[in-house]
């Protein structure tokens, strides 16, 4: 499979819990994206990695979130004390430095209860 | 701050039919996307337009840009019940010097074509 891939697919939490999520992108992808989705809405852009750097975080990433992409190739994105709000998709998208057009993965939906 | 705006927000439309969606945008970009997402499914990415004037057509879908009317369109054709979905139209911006390009989302337009 040659697309971006996220795991989990689903995550069910408990509010105050620490959540963790996987982004494989395409693999010569040097760009890579976190986007977040809530119901209804269009994706609001979360962070962006070039190679291991992070290089933009958006407002809406509040201190209880985290990204890192470690070694350039795929990112993990770290919620940490969920609450009920953050329940939302979770998108990440890749593209080349060349590229001009980004792959979306499938999402990880998260449901805070 | 940089604002998308599509509409209509909502449309249904009958079998055969043709209708435009518009997505506004308020800063300088000469870059749209226009994706497609179906429920509780990812963005598939429909249209990528480059410069002023580019228009790209696949199926029965037709996308333009104008970059001085900071005006994109969506123009669906004859439409079919598989085109039910939300769409949305996407602005690739840099606001600074030495920042990343990043895309803004309108807010999408469910589209609901009824036989």
């Amino acid at each position: 499979d040659t697309g971006v891939s996220q795991n989990p697919r689903h995550k069910i939490t408990k509010r105050g819990q620490n959540v963790t999520f996987r982004c494989d992108p395409i693999s010569e992808h040097n760009r890579l994206y976190w986007y977040r989705q809530t119901l209804g809405q269009g994706p609001e852009f979360l962070t962006y990695f070039q190679n291991e750097a992070q290089l933009e975080k958006s407002r809406l990433l509040s201190d209880r979130f985290s990204a890192e992409r470690p070694k350039g190739s795929f990112s993990t994105l770290e919620i940490q004390r969920t609450e009920q709000g953050d329940s939302a998709m979770y998108l990440c998208a890749s593209l080349s430095g060349q590229n001009t057009e980004a792959f979306f993965g499938q999402g990880t939906r998260l449901t805070v209860v | 701050e940089l604002k998308v705006e599509q509409n209509p927000l909502f449309l249904s439309m009958q079998e055969g039919k043709n209708y435009t969606i518009y997505c506004n945008y308020s800063t300088t970009s000469d870059r749209l996307y226009w994706y497609r997402q179906d429920p509780g499914k990812s963005l598939e990415s429909l249209f990528v337009l480059l410069s002023n004037g580019a228009v790209k057509q696949e199926g029965r879908l037709m996308a333009s840009l104008d970059t001085k009317a900071r005006l994109s369109t969506l123009h669906i054709t004859a439409a079919v019940h598989d085109l039910s979905a939300t769409y949305f139209c996407a602005v690739d911006t840099r606001l600074f010097a030495g920042t990343a390009s990043k895309l803004t989302f309108g807010t999408g337009t469910r589209l609901q074509v009824t036989l």
